[in-house]
């Protein structure tokens, strides 16, 4: 069965620090990973995708398929970073297409 | 434009009541699926239409819950004999739908916060 695994659910980060949120996935077959991001009384949002390669707010997250994992990072964290963060795996087949999600990773900025 | 709507934003109700969400989808997509995400938790499956038709109903907990969109745009979760477990925030997110597999954004609404006392 296909899992999506945040372990750390805490955090904390100097501003100008570097960040990384860890995610790791398990799925048999080929994998399309997101990054969502909720903001303080804000909706879920998509932050990035790995099939479009872009960098996002500074973030940018590598498909690693060895090591089953889709890390987010950013060299330089900034205090309007902190937010929610979770990992997604999105499973397509024909006609079925749902989002499998991680715990979430809060993160805090400290100014 | 306008993005994805849920209403009541808040639902309080009583051990064995029975409740609707709604959800209003952006115009002109035409997948919508509905997630419940409890505290603590992230958002969990319950159920995907592609149109009027559920393509995927597999994480309906059990048959107390329902969804509908009988004509493909808005749509309503329905959960019978409500326990204090199925309280928890449900999310709707809809896609553009049809394009190639995968590559659809899923854009969220605000979420229904549901307790149920």
């Amino acid at each position: 069965a296909q899992r999506v695994t945040q372990p750390e659910k805490l955090l904390s980060v100097f501003k100008g620090a570097p960040v990384e949120l860890k995610c790791n996935y398990s799925y048999s077959g080929s994998p399309e990973l997101f990054w969502y991001v909720q903001y303080s009384r804000q909706r879920l949002q998509l932050l990035l995708r790995h099939i479009s390669r872009e960098s996002i707010k500074g973030f940018t997250a590598d498909l690693n398929k060895g090591e089953t994992s889709f890390h987010l990072k950013k060299p330089f964290a900034q205090e309007e970073d902190s937010a929610m963060y979770y990992c997604a795996l999105l499973l397509s087949n024909f006609g079925n297409e749902k989002l499998t999600f991680g715990t979430g990773t809060r993160l805090t900025i400290i100014p | 434009g306008a993005g994805v709507s849920q209403t009541p934003s808040n639902k309080v109700t009583e051990k064995g009541k029975y409740v609707e969400l709604r959800c209003d989808p952006i115009s002109g997509h035409t997948a919508l699926y509905w997630y419940r995400q409890s505290l603590g938790q992230g958002p969990e499956f319950l159920i995907y239409f592609q149109g009027t038709g559920a393509a995927d109903d597999s994480g309906l907990p059990n048959d107390r819950f329902f969804a509908v969109r009988p004509e493909g745009s808005v749509s309503t979760l329905k959960i019978q004999r409500t326990e204090r477990g199925d309280s928890a925030v449900y999310l709707c997110a809809s896609s553009l739908g049809g394009g190639v597999f995968g590559t659809d954004t899923q854009y969220f609404g605000p979420g229904t916060r549901l307790t149920v006392l």
